[in-house]
């Protein structure tokens, strides 16, 4: 079955600091990936989303680029802020008639000012 | 646009009560639903899904339910709760396109005490 990996945090980052949070997925067909975030006490929210191979979805300063290759979708941002500390979750939809979506563990991040 | 609302925000049940989770969509017609658990360390399980009225899959067998009565009312059920269920529920909704992002209700704290 459908698979997505991420890596396990938690992250931990100076205000500025780059970030890369690692994903990769396990599917048939072409899902679609995405990256959501859930800030403490609340629920998940779409940051963004890719839906075909080279794709890249970006959404305030954050990035994620659909590398069929490397059946990867890392997320990046040039510049954290303490604001992004969040737990992030990598998905995908499958293509098929399944309407189940796969989700990672999440991975906790945490920008120190 | 659409919204999507969860309640109650938090309960606190004791063991061997009923239980009665609401979640309803505004602004879209046959959603896909779906009911998630996410226990303590964020990990999402999913429950639940629904592809139209009356329609209800069951991923986890437990001592849960779930009934769609209406196009936009997804409500989560259990006769006697356990201390396991305790938890934070959330519901979420998949439009019937082809991308099938998921947007996330604010979610309910359950403790069962």
């Amino acid at each position: 079955g459908d698979s997505v990996t991420q890596m396990e945090g938690p992250v931990t980052l100076s205000e500025e600091a780059f970030l890369t949070i690692n994903c990769t997925y396990t599917a048939t067909g072409y899902p679609s990936l995405f990256w959501y975030v859930q800030y403490p006490g609340e629920g998940l929210q779409l940051l963004l989303k890719a839906t075909k191979a080279d794709d890249k979805g970006s959404n305030k300063g954050f990035e994620a680029t659909y590398r069929k290759e490397t059946t990867s979708f890392h997320l990046e941002k040039g510049s954290v802020q303490v604001s992004d500390s969040a737990v992030y979750f990598c998905a995908l939809s499958p293509s098929g008639g399944s309407y189940i979506p796969t989700f990672g563990r999440g991975t906790s991040l945490i920008v120190h000012p | 646009s659409q919204t999507i609302h969860q309640w109650p925000a938090t309960l606190v049940q004791p063991v061997g009560s009923p239980l009665s989770l609401e979640c309803t969509v505004e602004g879209t017609s046959n959603p896909n639903l779906y009911w998630y658990r996410q226990a303590a360390g964020r990990g999402l399980q999913l429950l639940f899904y629904s592809v139209g009225i009356g329609q209800i899959s069951s991923e986890v067998p437990q001592n849960l339910s779930a009934s769609r009565p209406q196009d936009r009312q997804f409500i989560l059920s259990s006769k006697k709760l356990l201390l396991s269920d305790s938890g934070f529920y959330l519901c979420a909704w998949t439009a019937t396109g082809f991308y099938r992002e998921q947007y996330f209700g604010p979610g309910t704290r359950l403790t069962v005490t």
